[in-house]
């Protein structure tokens, strides 16, 4: 069956340090998509892909950066992680077109101290 | 202002009851509507799905738009323990670019 992973599930670092989330997908989607959800904020589109070497920045995209080498495969790298990028970050992705369905990851919890 | 407005809740109902969940947009562009439905520490997950306006039933759930009014609906009839989640509304202008536009969430728990 088709999926949508990343890894790690947890995570906690410290200011200052570089870290990369990873979202994998099996689905063969065009459109690749991060968001940070946050309470109070619902979920926050941070960067996203229609395809490979495409990548766009979102509404909350400081601090963070994406690079989209094949199809399957969107980072996400905090440059130099801060407090206020404690948050949970999600992964989706969905088919090109005007609708389809988002196709969401579990999710990766993230903890800067 | 945010473009899509959503009551965070949290909302507590007894098994049974009618649920509804509210949001509002000011985007007219908006033409496609949906409601994903994220259980703790999960991701989200498409519920309802709606273009334009009108009605659309999906067993116990009643997805409404009301373009006019800038408003969408989802109702949860006989409301279940198994109902407790977060729902988020989301909507795009489907403009080809795949992008929504969330909502901040409604944490809903049906108390047994």
């Amino acid at each position: 069956d088709a999926e949508i992973t990343q890894s790690p599930r947890h995570k906690i670092t410290e200011t200052g340090r570089q870290v990369t989330l990873a979202c994998h997908q099996t689905w063969n989607h065009n459109n690749m998509f991060w968001y940070r959800q946050d309470l109070g904020h619902g979920l926050r589109l941070i960067h996203y892909s229609y395809g490979v070497q495409d990548t766009n920045k979102g509404e909350v995209s400081d601090g963070y950066s994406v690079s989209r080498s094949n199809t399957e495969d969107l980072p996400l790298t905090l440059e130099s992680a801060a407090s206020s990028q404690t948050s949970v970050y999600f992964c989706a992705s969905s088919d090109r077109g005007a609708y389809n369905e988002q196709f969401f990851g579990p999710g990766t919890r993230l903890t800067v101290l | 202002q945010k473009e899509v407005e959503q009551d965070p809740g949290p909302l507590s109902v007894p098994e049974g009851a009618i649920v509804s969940l509210n949001c509002t947009y000011s985007n007219s562009a908006f033409q496609y509507f949906m409601w994903y439905r994220q259980y703790s520490r999960k991701g989200p997950e498409l519920l309802m799905y709606t273009y334009s306006s009108g009605n659309k039933e999906d067993g116990r759930f009643t997805a409404q738009v009301d373009k006019s009014s800038k408003y969408i609906s989802l109702f949860i009839r006989d409301s279940q323990p198994s109902d407790s989640a977060t729902y988020l509304c989301a909507m795009s202008a489907g403009s080809n670019t795949g992008k929504l536009i969330f909502g901040q969430g409604t944490t809903l728990q049906v108390k047994p």
